[in-house]
């Protein structure tokens, strides 16, 4: 069955430190590949998108993510987190074919940042 | 910086009412949607909707919900017997032709 993996629900890391969200998703051809972030309170805002080329790809916020097609993996990474990243992250997929455009969402990793 | 802004924020509604979720577009997006998110749980899609018409729904999209587009501008969907499960986070989301969805802040529905 096609679905959207994260397998961390909560995550804590201190302020400075590196941060890796993992996403895996399971679709018969690679998804458009999307994480957004809520803040408490907040809607989604969209941190960064992929759809082809660079597997590398740059958001909002100092963040990127690599796509790993042998993994079915779209790792969400930050070199060094400040206190203001603490907030739900979540990846999402369009299907490539059929699905028309609606995202499916995993569901969510908890990132709280230690002082 | 272009929005999407949700009204209202918080809406409280007694069992078997109906509720008006109301949401305003970007301006050149084309595309509509609304999600929901109960408390604790993930962001489930409802509906889709394209150049006046539903173009995609879940199976929670049921006859109790409706979606128009009244003025050219406003986005609203319309619960029209709430129930208890309804209690959730709604958001409307936007998207020109790019696949980029900018979500509204949302609204909290609370069925009492």
């Amino acid at each position: 069955a096609q679905s959207v993996t994260q397998p961390d629900i909560h995550i804590t890391v201190s302020e400075g430190a590196s941060l890796e969200l993992r996403c895996n998703y399971s679709y018969g051809a690679t998804p458009y590949l999307f994480w957004y972030v809520q803040s408490p309170g907040q809607g989604l805002q969209l941190l960064l998108k992929y759809f082809s080329g660079d597997t590398l790809v740059q958001g909002i916020k100092g963040f990127e993510a690599e796509f790993k097609r042998s993994q079915s993996s779209f790792n969400l990474r930050k070199p060094s987190v400040h206190w203001s990243d603490a907030a739900e992250y979540f990846c999402a997929v369009v299907p490539f074919t059929g699905g028309g455009n609606k995202l499916t969402f995993g569901t969510g990793t908890q990132l709280k940042v230690e002082l | 910086e272009p929005e999407v802004t949700q009204t209202p924020s918080h809406q409280v509604t007694q069992m078997g009412q109906e509720v008006i979720l109301r949401c305003v577009p970007i301006s050149n997006h084309l595309y509509f949607y609304w999600y929901r998110q109960i408390l604790g749980q993930k962001v489930e899609f409802l509906v889709s909707f394209y150049n006046n018409e539903i173009s995609e729904k879940s199976e929670i999209f049921d006859d109790q919900f409706s979606v128009e587009r009244p003025d050219g501008s406003n986005f609203t969907l319309k619960i029209r017997s709430t129930k208890l499960e309804d209690s959730a986070m709604y958001f409307c989301a936007t998207q020109t032709t790019n696949r980029e969805q900018y979500f509204g802040p949302g609204t909290r529905l609370t069925v009492t």
